[in-house]
């Protein structure tokens, strides 16, 4: 059972808007920053959100989070085929001293 | 071009011990934290261990603390991650993660392409 709870499948179709919830409290998502990740089937996982609302470089527009108090979702909005992935959101948790993650949720692009 | 680079992945007993390897190129090692996350054969990501830029600071996961030891050569550009009392429970791909800060948060944007470690009697 993960700290931080997502809902382990969503879908949507090309053009689309998803969102993805992620669940946590006041020691985690509430009082500090979350984090998406992304991993397409067979890679290694990618940094998809940094600190709340962040995006690396290359990261298009289309992915973005808002954030409320022990809540958080990642929205993607003109979904693509290349968009399915397994989605994993993050946070430092003040009461284990270090980073857990959800259980991830896959994405299907039907 | 960042590479991480892991090795050392093997299948071990229970109760064996185990080094793995991390080595980096392409950025300046010793200027970010490094993680360690493992994956468990179709189940999600956890994250593992933590070592800040100078190995003044360190971070496990509760499943791993007092048998797994993050630590780092700076001079060698290595990450490493000794587990002591491995257990059926530690079998996945491990991956090493480079951190975007040097006391590390969760920004961990390099990977490697992980090594699989199996504890199986």
């Amino acid at each position: 059972q993960s700290v931080l709870t997502q809902p382990p499948s969503a879908s949507g179709t090309p053009g689309q808007r998803v969102t993805i919830s992620c669940s946590g409290s006041s020691s985690n998502i509430g009082s500090n920053f979350i984090y998406w990740y992304q991993q397409l089937p067979g890679t290694a996982p990618k940094l998809l959100i940094y600190r709340n609302n962040q995006r690396p470089s290359g990261v298009p527009d289309r992915f973005s989070v808002s954030k409320s108090g022990t809540s958080a979702s990642l929205g993607i909005s003109a979904l693509r085929s290349d968009d399915e992935a397994d989605y994993y959101c993050a946070a430092w948790d003040d009461s284990l001293s270090g980073p857990v993650f959800g259980g991830g949720t896959k994405l299907t692009v039907l | 071009e960042v590479q991480l680079e892991e090795s050392g992945g093997v299948v071990v007993q229970p109760g064996g011990s185990l080094r793995l390897s991390c080595a980096a190129s392409g950025f300046t090692f010793d200027d970010y934290a490094m993680h360690w996350v493992r994956q468990a054969p179709g189940k999600g990501l956890e994250w593992v261990s933590l070592i800040s830029w100078d190995g003044s600071s360190t971070y496990y996961a509760d499943s791993v603390k007092g048998r797994f030891t993050i630590s780092r050569d700076n001079s060698k550009n290595s990450l490493y991650l000794q587990m002591n009392s491995l257990r059926a429970e530690d079998t996945a791909l491990y991956y090493c993660g480079k951190d975007k800060l040097r006391m590390g948060e969760l920004s961990i944007d390099y990977w490697g392409q992980g090594t699989l470690v199996t504890v199986s009697s």
